[in-house]
Parts: structure tokens; sequence; C-alpha cells
């Protein structure tokens, strides 16, 4: 079956420049999670939605972070004003509940120049 | 608060060999607690999870985890490695009601023939 999808898979962009990261979760899975992995670490936990509720947004490194779920399917990762430290992998995972495991995707790799 | 602390960053073994991956962690409470598997430019894999049903847990592939309270351990092991096991593996435990995850800074797992 389908598993959670990520796009784009690469994206480079410009220090300054605003990106968009999307996640499609598995059909029915209601909780919803972004973690940023840095290269050589582990992931790290950055927010969570329970349907189209962001529940914790406490791993967001800044106010340059945006994410949502507007209907409680589809989540979007908003970074503007990138800066070089944002670069690093973005991990979308979802889960049928939120102590349930987790399904990943396979990543959007994001390098700032 | 949680943790888990993966002794090695680095281990290599020959193929036929066992495998040992170490881990601690960290916790006031009974945790639940995971080993992943995450293969180059992909996502993560669920290898096993424990849930205090049982302290001896088998996952996927062959791999299998102890869960030792008295030592606060969740080592990975598997009788004999696989060329195709080489990746990185992470230790990870669930925080708190809502599920996010926290992991460890991962081993990386080399197979030599």
């Amino acid at each position: 079956g389908a598993g959670v999808s990520q796009s784009p898979r690469y994206k480079v962009a410009k220090r300054g420049q605003d990106v968009a990261l999307r996640c499609d979760p598995i059909s029915g899975h209601v909780s919803l999670f972004w973690y940023q992995q840095a290269l050589g670490q582990g992931p790290e936990f950055l927010t969570y939605f329970q349907n189209e509720a962001q529940l914790d947004k406490s791993g967001l490194p800044s106010d340059r972070f945006f994410a949502e779920r507007p209907e409680g399917s589809v989540s979007t990762l908003k970074i503007q004003r990138t800066q070089q430290e944002d670069s690093a992998v973005y991990l979308c995972a979802s889960s049928l509940g939120p102590r349930e495991p987790q399904h990943f995707g396979d990543g959007t790799r994001l390098s700032i120049l | 608060a949680q943790s888990v602390t993966q002794l090695d960053s680095h281990v290599s073994v020959s193929e036929g060999t066992p495998v040992l991956l170490r881990c601690n962690y960290s916790s006031s409470y009974s945790p639940s607690l995971f080993w992943y598997v995450q293969h180059p430019n992909k996502g993560l894999q669920l290898l096993l999870k424990y849930t205090s049903a049982a302290t001896l847990v088998k996952g996927i592939n062959g791999f299998e985890a102890e869960f030792k309270k008295s030592e606060t351990s969740f080592h990975l092991t598997k009788p004999s490695a696989h060329m195709s096991d080489a990746a990185e593996y992470f230790c990870v435990a669930l925080r708190g009601s809502q599920g996010n995850l926290i992991f460890g800074k991962g081993t990386k797992l080399s197979v030599k023939p």
C-alpha cells in the first residue's frame, strides 16, 4: 500500500528565500509529525498534528518555521527567510494515533546556499 | 526528562557474525522504546518496539532486543549479519501522551564480506 510521501525529495534554495515542503500521510492516519535531521545526527522533533489541530509546536526552532494541516490530511512545512543552518533533511511521519508506531517518508533534503 | 544514549557511533562486523548495537535509556517511568533503521537516502523503518508486554522483543529481518530495567538498557542484536544490514540504526523513546519520538544519535553498522 502507499506509504508516507514527501515532496520535493531535494530542494536547493538561496539564503533568504522561502520554501515549502509537502507531506502526504498514509490515508486514515490522524497523527502527523515533522522532524529535522541534521547531517550525522538523529532526527529531532519539530511539531505534531492530530487531524487538523497543531497540538505541539515546541520543537520549531524559530518563528520562521510554520506548519499547517488544514484538512487533516496533507501537511506543509514552510520556512521563511531561510538561513544556512536550516540545511537538513526534513522527515514527516504519520500514525494511526498518538502513541502508535510512526511510519516515515523518505524525507526532503534541503540545502541552503 | 527522557533520553536515549547509543554507546557506539560506528560498529563494524563481518558477514555471518553476530551484531550488537547498544542503547541505554533514561526515564523516570517504564518507557516505550523502539529501534528504527535508516538506509542511505531513505526514511526510517521500524524494526521493533517494546511496550512492556515482554522483555524480549522480536522484530523484522531477524533482529531482536532485550529490555533490562536493572541496567536501563535496550540493546539490539542479530545472530548473523547480512550485507543488507549495513545502515544507520536509531534507538528511540516515546515521549509523553502525544507520542513524539526522542532519537539517539545513531549507530552506523558496516558489514564486511
